[in-house]
């Protein structure tokens, strides 16, 4: 069964400071990975997906992830945090099937950030 | 492009009562349509997938019988919680599909219920 696990619950870095958010899935076939953005009371907003290619994937609002099969992680980062993005994180990965399939959400880290 | 919406945004309703939620895909068709779950600080669990046409495929515990799902349209899907209880109090997110990029799918605001 494919599962994700995000160790980090809640994350408080200053503005200005870089970020990981750290993520670790297992799937027993090719894995589609995403990192969502979630603000309070708000649906989901994509950052940034892999299928293939090259392990570092550029997202929207200056954030990257990394993915890393040997480690089965898929950590996300940004080199320099702004206020707005205090929000809750999720990773996520679903099968690869030519087709968007149902998605396993790890538990999300919430993101605070200090002035 | 590729906006999803759902209503009502939130709905409160009295225990034994049932309440509808809209899925929408605007600007775009979708034949099939995902139901998540979200409760307080937790993570989306999806209840079931929703194909246009036919019968909506339910996860391992998720009661059909009290969570109507209904795909009449390429466009639309509907999320009936019958005989409510504050249990069932949640967030509930679709996300739809889209028939020409069946490789993406595209989450909607969501629906906060609360049952009193």
């Amino acid at each position: 069964a494919q599962s994700v696990t995000q160790p980090d619950i809640h994350i408080t870095v200053s503005e200005g400071a870089s970020l990981e958010l750290r993520c670790n899935y297992s799937y027993g076939a090719t894995p589609y990975l995403f990192w969502y953005v979630q603000s309070p009371g708000q649906g989901l907003q994509l950052l940034l997906k892999y299928f293939s290619g090259d392990t570092l994937v550029q997202g929207i609002k200056g954030f990257e992830a990394e993915f890393k099969r040997s480690q089965s992680s898929f950590n996300l980062r940004k080199p320099s945090v702004h206020w707005s993005d205090a929000a809750e994180y999720f990773c996520a990965v679903g099968p690869y099937t030519g087709t968007a399939s149902k998605l396993t959400f790890g538990t999300g880290t919430r993101l605070q950030v200090t002035l | 492009g590729a906006v999803v919406s759902q209503h009502p945004s939130r709905v409160i309703c009295k225990s034994g009562t049932s309440v509808k939620i809209e899925c929408r895909s605007l600007d775009f068709q979708a034949t099939t349509m995902f139901w998540y779950r979200q409760f307080p600080k937790q993570s989306l669990m999806l209840m079931a997938t929703s194909n246009e046409g036919s019968k909506a495929t339910y996860e391992q515990g998720v009661e059909k019988d009290k969570f109507l799902i209904n795909h009449a349209s390429l466009t639309l899907s509907t999320l009936t919680v019958t005989s409510a209880h504050p249990e069932d109090s949640s967030f509930y997110i679709c996300s739809a599909r889209p028939l020409a990029e069946p490789y993406e799918q595209y989450f909607g605001p969501g629906t906060r219920l609360t049952v009193t």
